[in-house]
């Protein structure tokens, strides 16, 4: 399968603790996104990079979670402190951009599960 | 800024008839809209999209939607709905251009539920 995958799928933690998820994108896919979705609503964007460089965070994006994508390929996630309002689905998501071409759609992995007790 | 509004939480509808989602977008300069669909546990999976062109794009699973740029609207539509159509549903938008911001926003969603 060369779609988007995600690690882990699920993660129960305790309030306080950190997390670190990871995102495989779509190989020669150059963007990469994060989103966060909780019950009942559409996925709210967090952060996405273009190659290596982080261009947009979002002011959902309190300064306890960080991300990175250190060789341009796959993505961290990582939530320090965790608080219980952190529970949630995060998903991931890649997509080829290239100047004059069409944009193309995003393609979303699984997600990764949250639960902070 | 950039919005998404599906009016409806949940739409019913008996298999074999016609099925709308709806869904308008409020955008600075021409929009790039999508619809994602969303099954239990799953990620979301990419349906179709409008970039330009014809206002009445095709897509997966014999799903259309209808770009109405004077109602700002791109509802989704289908002649005749499958038990297997129920899921989520979630209309997108992101304006256009290469340097635009990238992220895109995400309605609400809509639970389209076909009753065999």
């Amino acid at each position: 399968d060369t779609g988007v995958s995600q690690d882990p799928r699920h993660k129960i933690t305790k309030r306080g603790q950190n997390v670190t998820f990871r995102c495989d994108p779509i190989s020669e896919h150059n963007r990469l996104y994060w989103y966060r979705q909780t019950l009942g609503q559409g996925p709210e964007f967090l952060t996405y990079f273009q190659n290596e460089a982080q261009l947009e965070k979002s002011r959902l994006l309190s300064d306890r979670f960080s991300a990175e994508r250190p060789k341009g390929s796959f993505s961290t996630l990582e939530i320090q402190r965790t608080e219980q309002g952190d529970s949630a689905m995060y998903l991931c998501a890649s997509s080829l951009a290239i100047r004059g071409i069409t944009y193309n759609e995003q393609f979303f992995g699984p997600g990764t599960r949250l639960t902070v007790l | 800024a950039q919005s998404v509004a599906q009016p409806e939480d949940q739409v019913n509808v008996a298999e074999g008839n016609p099925l709308t989602v709806k869904c308008t977008y409020s955008v600075s300069g021409n929009p790039y809209l999508f619809w994602y669909v969303q099954y239990p546990n799953r990620g979301l999976q990419f349906l179709l999209k409008y970039i330009t062109g014809d206002n009445l794009v095709k897509g997966s699973y014999g799903f259309e939607a209808e770009f109405n740029k004077s109602q700002t609207s791109f509802h989704l539509k289908k002649p005749s709905a499958l038990v297997s159509d129920s899921a989520l549903y979630f209309c997108a938008v992101r304006a256009a251009g290469y340097s635009s911001a990238s992220k895109i926003i995400f309605g609400s969603g809509t639970r389209l539920s076909i009753r065999p």
